[in-house]
């Protein structure tokens, strides 16, 4: 993998139900993966900064773990409700020659109905 | 409320204009980002200033010119934009640079129309 991918593209998910969206990122010289949730006509949102391989990060009712040998990280929603809204932006800083940078994958947009 | 205030909000400008996009933060943040966001796309890195110096230029064309005038400030110069530069411009800091490990903080964005 060159680049960050993300999937799905999109979810549309009843209130109540619980999900998960995947992202996955180069494993060779990585350093951290961030998480970020954007709403609309707000700007993006720092949830989770990972870096170490089997990472488990909580905050309310949203996790995330991280595999960097495989180049995976997983993004879980338990109970979702209508204010988790929003499109979830996964990050992978990769450490190169030419400067290290962050590179978005492209987002998975959660719509949750009533 | 975000930490990372950019203006304007909304830009329309024609090809032969010359504007600016204005950054602040005053977190006492090292490093600032650049990035452009067109519809259905992930964020792309434009420029990186860490300690107020230019770091990272993603190669980005010279009618885009980026300025750090302090800590806490940002702008990017446009002059002579073409229309397929309209996009949504992030602004980001974080607190420390070349460090993964620091989440970023953007702005709002300005929504940049090039008529």
């Amino acid at each position: 993998i060159l680049n960050v991918e993300q999937s799905p593209q999109s979810l549309h998910v009843q209130e109540g139900d619980s999900t998960n969206f995947t992202c996955s990122f180069p494993s060779s010289n990585f350093y951290a993966l961030h998480w970020y949730r954007w709403e609309t006509a707000k700007s993006p949102e720092a949830l989770f900064v990972m870096t170490l391989n089997g990472d488990e990060k909580k905050k309310g009712r949203i996790s995330a773990t991280l595999n960097t040998k495989e180049g995976y990280s997983y993004l879980y929603i338990k109970g979702s409700q209508p204010e988790d809204s929003a499109t979830y932006l996964c990050a992978s800083y990769i450490l190169t020659g030419g400067g290290n940078k962050l590179t978005f994958g492209t987002g998975t947009q959660l719509k949750v109905e009533l | 409320d975000t930490e990372v205030t950019q203006t304007p909000k909304h830009l329309v400008m024609g090809m032969t204009n010359k504007k600016s996009l204005k950054c602040e933060q005053h977190m006492g943040h090292r490093a600032m980002y650049w990035y452009k966001q067109k519809a259905k796309k992930p964020p792309e890195l434009m420029f990186v200033y860490s300690y107020e110096k230019l770091s990272i230029n993603e190669s980005v064309p010279s009618r885009f010119s980026p300025e750090c005038p302090n800590s806490s400030l940002l702008n990017l110069h446009l002059h002579a934009l073409q229309p397929e530069d309209s996009a949504l411009y992030l602004c980001a800091s974080s607190q420390e640079p070349g460090q993964g490990y620091s989440p970023l903080h953007f702005g709002n964005g300005t929504r940049l129309t090039v008529t």
